[in-house]
């Protein structure tokens, strides 16, 4: 089957520190990596993707490259800021499995000022 | 402009209770999707509807049923609450051609005495 595993929170940072957070994965078939961001008190939203392998996902200083050999999708932020803190998921998407996103536990970040 | 909203934001019953949670979106989407998001924030997909029509029914009790009066809403039955069900309600949205981009609302607390 399909799942994501992604490292335990929580992760305590102070402001411009680097962030890393690890995201793996198996899939039956060719998966599309996702990952979104829930702050506090709100939904989900998507932050980045990939289709395919070597392609980098960014936005908001956020980075992730698929990568197919390790099957992982980490996620990464050269310098956090206290607005960055909440809880961070990674996901996938087989086609095969149509509409359904598999996620991860989800990573609770706080950055501290 | 809410995109998804979700009423209501919370909801304290007692077991044995039925309740229903309502969604609606506003952003011209075709498929819809109801996930439960536990205490430790793990979240999974229960039930997803594309034009009124289910499409992904996860292994979820008789229980909870969903339902579709148009596309642009999606409710979810619950019957005979338990303690179990306790958790955060999300429903998404998203167009059936980009799946991998789900809006999601702002969730929905249930807590089951």
């Amino acid at each position: 089957g399909n799942s994501v595993t992604q490292m335990e929170g929580p992760v305590t940072l102070s402001e411009e520190a680097f962030l890393t957070i690890n995201c793996t994965y198996t899939a039956t078939g060719y998966p599309s990596l996702f990952w979104y961001v829930q702050y506090p008190g709100e939904g989900l939203q998507l932050l980045l993707k990939a289709t395919k392998a070597d392609d980098k996902g960014s936005n908001k200083g956020f980075e992730a490259t698929y990568r197919k050999e390790t099957t992982s999708f980490h996620l990464e932020k050269g310098s956090v800021q206290v607005s960055d803190s909440a809880v961070y998921f990674c996901a996938l998407r087989v086609k095969a499995a149509g509409n359904k996103l598999t996620f991860g536990g989800g990573t609770r970040v706080l950055v501290k000022p | 402009d809410t995109a998804v909203s979700q009423t209501p934001k919370y909801l304290v019953t007692q077991m044995g209770n039925d309740k229903s949670i309502k969604c609606e979106q506003n952003l011209g989407h075709d498929t819809m999707y109801w996930y439960k998001q536990d205490s430790k924030k793990f979240l999974k997909i229960m039930f997803s509807y594309n034009n009124k029509e289910l499409i992904i029914n996860e292994t979820v009790p008789n229980r909870f049923s969903p339902k579709s009066p148009d596309k642009a809403h999606l409710n979810l039955h619950i019957n005979s609450l338990e303690l179990g069900d306790s958790a955060v309600y999300f429903c998404a949205s998203s167009q059936q051609i980009t799946p991998d981009t789900q809006y999601f609302g702002p969730g929905t607390r249930l807590t089951v005495l």
